[in-house]
């Protein structure tokens, strides 16, 4: 259990919707990333957060937007869903966020839009 | 920029081969390196690491090493089990970790 929890696990939902997946990172990490895992482009960083404040923004569409809160659990936004949008979506966490220590995984959300 | 190059899958090996999955790397600066694995349904798990030039990082067998002549960070294990059967990825540890395309691993008893 490496102790980030995404929720839901599954969404399956019509083009044109919005969606909000959440995380909650593990206990003492301070940063949350955002990554979208889909057959044919592996893993695509999309955003970082840091104790609250936007770090790096990745290949990440205008349509989607992340933020983390005072608790430092972190939700991303997905509007005008796309058929092309269905993935796996990751969330990590990591203590600082430089990139010397692990990031740290959830199971993910597997999305659906039919 | 920075980027990660993993050799292409899948990997088809029989029990108590010899394992080798190639990475490279391009980076500004010393990062660190990381390889992470992958289940079915599960999300990334962190399989070793390693910070600094010719550092070695193990775990369950498997073991990479930091090569800064060859910017290399190849994953090795003497002797592959059916549980090892999984996606294995390769990470540059940039402030936004950039990963490699994965490999597929496949053990056949």
């Amino acid at each position: 259990d490496s102790g980030v929890t995404q929720t839901p696990k599954h969404l399956i939902t019509a083009t044109g919707q919005r969606v909000t997946l959440r995380c909650s990172p593990r206990s003492g990490d301070l940063s949350v990333y955002w990554y979208q895992q889909s057959l044919d482009q592996g893993l695509q960083f999309l955003i970082q957060y840091y104790n609250g404040e936007e770090r790096a923004k990745g290949n990440i569409l205008e349509r989607f937007s992340a933020q983390q809160f005072p608790d430092l659990h972190s939700e991303l936004n997905l509007s005008s869903l796309e058929l092309g949008d269905s993935a796996l979506y990751f969330c990590a966490s990591s203590v600082e966020g430089s990139g010397n220590s692990p990031l740290h995984f959830g199971n993910g959300t597997r999305l659906t839009v039919t | 920029g920075d980027s990660v190059t993993q050799m292409e899958g899948p990997v088809t090996l029989s029990e108590e081969a010899f394992l080798t999955i190639n990475c490279t790397y391009t980076a500004t600066g010393y990062p660190s390196l990381f390889w992470y694995v992958q289940y079915p349904g599960e999300g990334l798990q962190l399989l070793l690491k390693a910070t600094k030039a010719d550092d070695k990082g193990s775990n369950k067998g498997f073991e990479a090493t930091y090569r800064k002549e060859t910017t290399s960070f190849h994953l090795e294990k003497g002797s592959v089990q059916v549980s090892d059967s999984a996606v294995y990825f390769c990470a540059l540890g940039t402030y936004k970790y950039i990963f490699g395309t994965g490999t597929r691993l496949k053990v056949l008893a």
